[in-house]
């Protein structure tokens, strides 16, 4: 049980365009999910908290403009990278909480977006 | 603000012995403490989490420590195998919300 997906897996752009990577929690109802950025050998960054039907926290220095976050439905959460950079290539990972108060986090396999 | 260290120095371990990996932090202590594992290029999973009031966790070949006092948990694989080979990251609750706080992680190499 608990398993989140993550679409695509991997995605080549060019520089400004926009991505959408998908977060789908495929057997439970996930009422908070977490959008991570990681850099090579570096920690999880979080980028911005999404409660379902609400609009997403953004941590600071993470411009809201550039990574759109839409939580429509208990079981998809979708991170768009707006006119995307180079320096936006990076490992995306979400993240969801089951619903209930579960301290847990049930992360996605991660999406690899390389910007030319 | 909390802060949370993992030792970024990868740790090589012969199989068959028990590898320990430390996560420290510094300010307040957590509710709880959560133990993950991330192989290259896939997402972290979910290990095991150990609450304020445990003092120790097992589950199978692993064993997690809290000790409040020392600001310390310790994560243990016994009988160690060189598919426990992964980075083990730490995090801990920034409040009373559901948000983590991530450690680096500490990449295990276990050795043949």
């Amino acid at each position: 049980g608990a398993v989140v997906s993550q679409h695509p897996s991997r995605v080549i752009c060019k520089s400004g365009t926009s991505v959408k990577i998908e977060c789908r929690s495929l057997d439970f109802q996930a009422t908070t999910m977490f959008w991570y950025r990681q850099f090579p050998k570096k920690s999880l960054m979080l980028m911005a908290t999404s409660n379902e039907g609400s609009k997403a926290t953004y941590e600071q220095g993470v411009e809201k403009d550039k990574f759109l976050i839409n939580h429509a439905s208990l079981t998809l959460s979708t991170l768009t990278v707006t006119s995307a950079h180079p320096e936006d290539s990076s490992f995306y990972i979400c993240s969801a909480s089951v619903a209930g108060g579960t301290d847990t986090q049930y992360f996605g396999p991660g999406t690899r977006l390389t910007v030319l | 603000s909390q802060k949370i260290e993992q030792n970024s120095e990868a740790l090589n371990i012969q199989e068959g012995k028990t590898a320990t990996l430390t996560c420290n932090y510094t300010n307040y202590s957590p509710a709880y403490l959560q133990w993950y594992r991330q192989d290259p290029g896939r997402g972290p999973v979910f290990l095991l989490l150990i609450r304020e009031n445990e003092k120790e966790k097992r589950k199978e070949r692993l064993k997690v420590t809290f000790d409040t006092t020392l600001k310390q948990s310790l994560f243990h694989i016994t009988a160690s195998q060189p598919a426990d080979s992964a980075t083990y990251l730490c995090a801990l609750p920034m409040d009373s919300n559901y948000q983590l706080i991530w450690g680096a992680g500490t990449k295990l190499i276990i050795k043949p």
